[in-house]
Parts: C-alpha cells; structure tokens; sequence
C-alpha cells in the first residue's frame, strides 16, 4: 500500500540556519508533490507544488526538491525565524481529481 | 472575508447522537473535500465533491454522509456518533485541477468529540 514518511521527531534549529525536512514515499508514482503548512489549530496551508518532471522550485525562503528516482521530496527553509515554528506536511497527487495523499508532518521548532 | 468556513468549530455530543458540519467557500471553486485528522495529526481525505457530484468516496463508514446543495457547499452528516468519530474534521475546495494539479485551500476545522 501507499506509504508516505515523514521524521515523526520534531527537528529543532536555531534562527538564521536552514531547515530541512524530509518526505519519502513507498509503491506510489505521484504526479505532483505538495508541502503545506500547519499551526496548532489552523487548517493546512498550501507552500508549494512540485511537479514529477521538476527537479526543485523555489519560493521567497523556501525550496523543494523532488526526486522520482529515490522517491524523495526535501523542503528546505533558508534563514529560518520562530515565525517558521509550525507542523509541516507533505502531500502527493495523481492526475486526475486531485486526491492528496499526505504524510504525517514534521513539526519544526524555530529557537531565537 | 474568509476564503472557507466551517461551523460549528467545536462540537461535543454523546455516542449515539447525530451531527452535521457545514462549509462553505467563497472562492468559486469547482472541488470540495473533506478531510479527517485524528489524535495523531494524521490528514486523511474521506470525501470529494466536483460541481455537486460525488468524485472521491475514500472507505468511510456508511455513517457519514456528505451532501453537496451547490458548488460553494459541502455538509457532513454523521449518524450514530461513536468514540472513535473524535477528530478534527477539515473542509477544504480547490480549482477544477485537470492534469495540473492545484492547492487545496483548507477551512480553520471542526473539532469533534464524542463522550
């Protein structure tokens, strides 16, 4: 079955380093990869996409990789500020009516 | 001018009762969800809606049953209410995707326990 992996650990930083977390995903050919973010309370909300045939996008601070062959996506957070604290998800999508499978999220913590 | 609302935020009932949660968007979009996230954070879709017709129909109980009276929105009915229903229930629309692919705009969620 589907399997999407994500470190179950919080990953604590100090402010002004990078971020990275990772997603990898078992007996799925995604179309697209989606990150989102998540804070206690809120409902997700849409980062980035990335598409199977893109290598990385980049957004402001943030930056995505996709890798089809080793079947990893990294999120990467350059600069990173408290305000960054938050769980972050990954999700992947096929074609088609857009069914996002998603991960289990990261929660990042941001230290001054 | 909230993007997608949900009501109630919180809701608390007893096993056997039965509940609705409504949403709404305001986006024009085409596709609406609705997604489950339990104790462990873990966000599962259970159903999809595109211009009011059933789409995505993940293995939910017969208990729960969505209604869609217009493409701005989508309701959750929940019959029989059990222990194991407590969660947060998400709402959530996004464009007619095609083979792109777009993101999905996600209300502030429900709240659910059941005692």
């Amino acid at each position: 079955s589907q399997k999407i992996e994500q470190n179950s650990e919080a990953l604590n930083i100090q402010e002004g380093k990078t971020a990275t977390l990772t997603c990898n995903y078992t007996n799925y050919s995604p179309a697209y990869l989606q990150w989102y973010r998540q804070d206690p309370g809120r409902g997700p909300v849409f980062l980035l996409l990335i598409r199977e045939n893109e290598k990385e996008k980049r957004k402001e601070r943030l930056k995505v990789t996709f890798d089809t062959t080793l079947k990893q996506s990294l999120f990467h957070i350059t600069a990173s500020q408290p305000a960054d604290s938050a769980t972050y998800l990954c999700a992947l999508g096929d074609t088609g009516f857009q069914k996002l499978v998603f991960g289990t999220g990261t929660r990042l913590l941001v230290s001054p | 001018d909230t993007a997608v609302s949900q009501t109630p935020k919180y809701l608390v009932t007893q096993m056997g009762n039965d509940k609705s949660i409504k949403c709404e968007q305001n986006l024009g979009h085409d596709t609406m969800y609705w997604y489950k996230q339990d104790s462990k954070k873990f966000l599962k879709i259970m159903f999809s809606y595109n211009n009011k017709e059933l789409i995505i129909n993940e293995t939910v109980p017969n208990r729960f049953s969505p209604k869609s009276p217009d493409k701005a929105h989508l309701n959750l009915h929940i019959n029989s209410l059990e222990l194991g229903d407590s969660a947060v229930y998400f709402c959530a629309s996004s464009p007619n995707p095609g083979l792109a692919g777009y993101e999905q705009y996600f209300g502030p969620g429900t709240r659910l326990t059941v005692t």
